[in-house]
C-alpha cells in the first residue's frame, strides 16, 4: 500500500536556526497537504501543493512539490518557539477522491 | 462559527464492550473523515462519507468497527468486542467538499482496559 516517509523524525533547533523536514511518497500523488499539530492538540491544516514543482509561501515558511510528484519539504526560516509541534505532510493518491494518507511526522522542539 | 466537535473526549472501557464514539462537523461540510491516531505516529485513515453514504472505508481495520452518518451530519464511530489494540485517539475532521483542507475535532482518547 501506499507508504509516506518523512525525515528526520526529530529535530531539536535554537530559535533564530533554519528547520526542514521531507516528506517522500511510495507513489504519484495527486495533490500533498501539510499540517501542523501542537503538543495535546490536533492536526491544523497549513497549506495544500496540487501542481507538479509547486512552490507557496507563508510568512517564514516555505512548502515546495517536486516536479514528479512524490515528495515535498517545508522549510521555516529563522524559528520561534511558537514553531514548536509536529508536522505532518500527507498525500493523496493519484486517482483517488479524497484518501489522505498521513506522513510519520517530524517533531520540531525549538529553545531559546 | 463552531468547529469540529467529538463526544466525549475522553472512554475508557473493558476489553470486550461496545463503545460509540460521536463527531459533530462543521454545519455544510458534505464530507467527514475518520482517523486513528496512536502515540508518536500520524493519523491513520479509517474512512470518509460523502454526503450520508460512505465512500470508502478501506482503512477500518476488521469488521468490529462500523460507521455511520444517517442524515449527512453527524456521524458516529462504532467499536464492537474493543480489544487492548484499539487504545488510541479517535480523530474526526470535515471538508466543504470532497479533497480540500481538512477540519480537525479535538478527538476522543479511547483507553480499552
Amino acid at each position: 500500500g501506499q507508504q509516506v516517509m518523512q525525515i528526520p523524525q526529530y529535530q531539536h533547533v535554537q530559535e533564530g536556526e533554519d528547520f526542514t523536514t521531507y516528506c517522500n511518497s511510495s507513489t504519484t500523488l495527486s495533490n500533498i497537504q501539510w499540517y501542523k499539530q501542537r503538543p495535546g492538540g490536533h492536526p491544523v491544516f497549513l497549506i495544500q501543493l496540487v501542481k507538479s514543482g509547486e512552490v507557496k509561501k507563508q510568512k517564514r515558511l516555505t512548502f515546495q512539490f517536486g516536479e514528479a510528484k512524490k515528495n515535498s519539504s517545508l522549510h521555516i526560516t529563522a524559528t520561534q518557539t511558537t514553531d514548536v509541534g509536529t508536522y505532518f505532510c500527507a498525500g493523496m493518491l493519484a486517482g483517488t477522491a479524497s484518501k489522505l494518507t498521513f506522513g510519520t511526522g517530524t517533531r520540531l522542539q525549538v529553545t531559546l | 462559527g463552531a468547529g469540529v466537535s467529538q463526544t466525549p473526549s475522553n472512554k475508557v472501557t473493558e476489553k470486550g464492550k461496545y463503545v460509540e464514539l460521536r463527531c459533530d462537523p462543521i454545519s455544510g461540510h458534505t464530507a467527514l473523515y475518520w482517523y486513528r491516531q496512536s502515540l508518536g505516529q500520524g493519523p491513520e485513515f479509517l474512512i470518509y462519507f460523502q454526503g450520508t453514504g460512505a465512500a470508502d472505508d478501506s482503512g477500518l481495520p476488521n469488521d468490529r468497527f462500523f460507521a455511520v452518518r444517517p442524515e449527512g451530519s453527524v456521524s458516529t464511530l462504532k467499536i464492537q468486542r474493543t480489544e487492548r489494540g484499539d487504545s488510541a485517539v479517535y480523530l474526526c475532521a470535515s471538508s466543504l467538499i470532497l479533497g480540500v483542507e481538512q477540519f480537525f475535532g479535538p478527538g476522543t482518547r479511547l483507553t480499552v482496559l
